[in-house]
């Protein structure tokens, strides 16, 4: 799987937009960009994933550069609950049980504060 | 629907002894796996079940770790002897599909070797 950079740590305002950068320049065409999240004392917790087009859910947006070097995450507005590490992962995503990217290859991730 | 479960939450147990977590996932998701954070490092792949067939060991760090998931339901990941080294959170996770779409994971299991 390719390898990721994050910010170490990163404050937010409450309320505002937190915007969450990842470079990933050596991402391959079959490779998903990943976003998860570890609140404090919890298990990674899934966000949001996609390939080359914009997604957006309930939890947040992902905004994928067009040479897919790069990719932001985009929580619309912090609340402190928000306050964890974010993790980007880019990963193989085929069907099928003799699958290569079954597997999730965590970093350092962004610690993200976000501040009253 | 109840998400994935792990048992027990906190173990403490001395050097040499013999420690087992447990992990239930959620119903139906025959992909399971296990991964650890041990102190100061990043969280990282130990292994992948499909059913009860072994996908992936690859993370396995030695022959002291043990995972086991007998009928394909909930797992068993055994330590012996630990080792002071072995202290950090265990994590499971399970899917619908291996290699699609998001991993569920557990609150893990915290694991302190004296």
């Amino acid at each position: 799987d390719a390898k990721t950079t994050q910010p170490t740590s990163m404050d937010c305002a409450e309320g505002r937009a937190a915007n969450l950068p990842c470079n990933h320049s050596t991402i391959s065409g079959n490779e998903y960009v990943y976003w998860y999240r570890q609140i404090h004392s919890q298990g990674p917790q899934y966000i949001i994933h996609g390939l080359k087009n914009n997604e957006t859910n309930e939890m947040a947006s992902l905004i994928i550069t067009e040479d897919r070097k790069s990719s932001t995450l985009i929580l619309p507005h912090a609340t402190l609950r928000d306050t964890a590490v974010y993790y980007c992962i880019v990963r193989v995503e085929t069907p099928g049980i003799k699958a290569a990217g079954n597997k999730l290859t965590f970093g350092g991730g962004t610690r993200v504060l976000v501040k009253p | 629907e109840a998400g994935v479960t792990q048992f027990p939450s906190h173990s403490v147990i001395e050097k040499g002894q013999t420690v087992t977590l447990r992990c239930d996932p959620i119903s139906g998701h025959d992909n399971l796996y296990w991964y650890r954070r041990v102190m100061g490092k990043e969280i990282k792949f130990l292994l992948h079940f499909v059913k009860e067939s072994k996908q992936d060991e690859s993370g396995m760090p030695n022959n002291r770790f043990l995972a086991e998931r007998t009928g394909g339901t909930y797992s068993t990941l055994k330590v012996q002897p630990a080792e002071l080294e072995d202290s950090g959170v265990y994590f499971c996770a399970s899917s619908q599909e291996p290699g699609l779409g998001e991993q569920y994971f557990g609150p893990g299991t915290r694991l302190t070797v004296t």
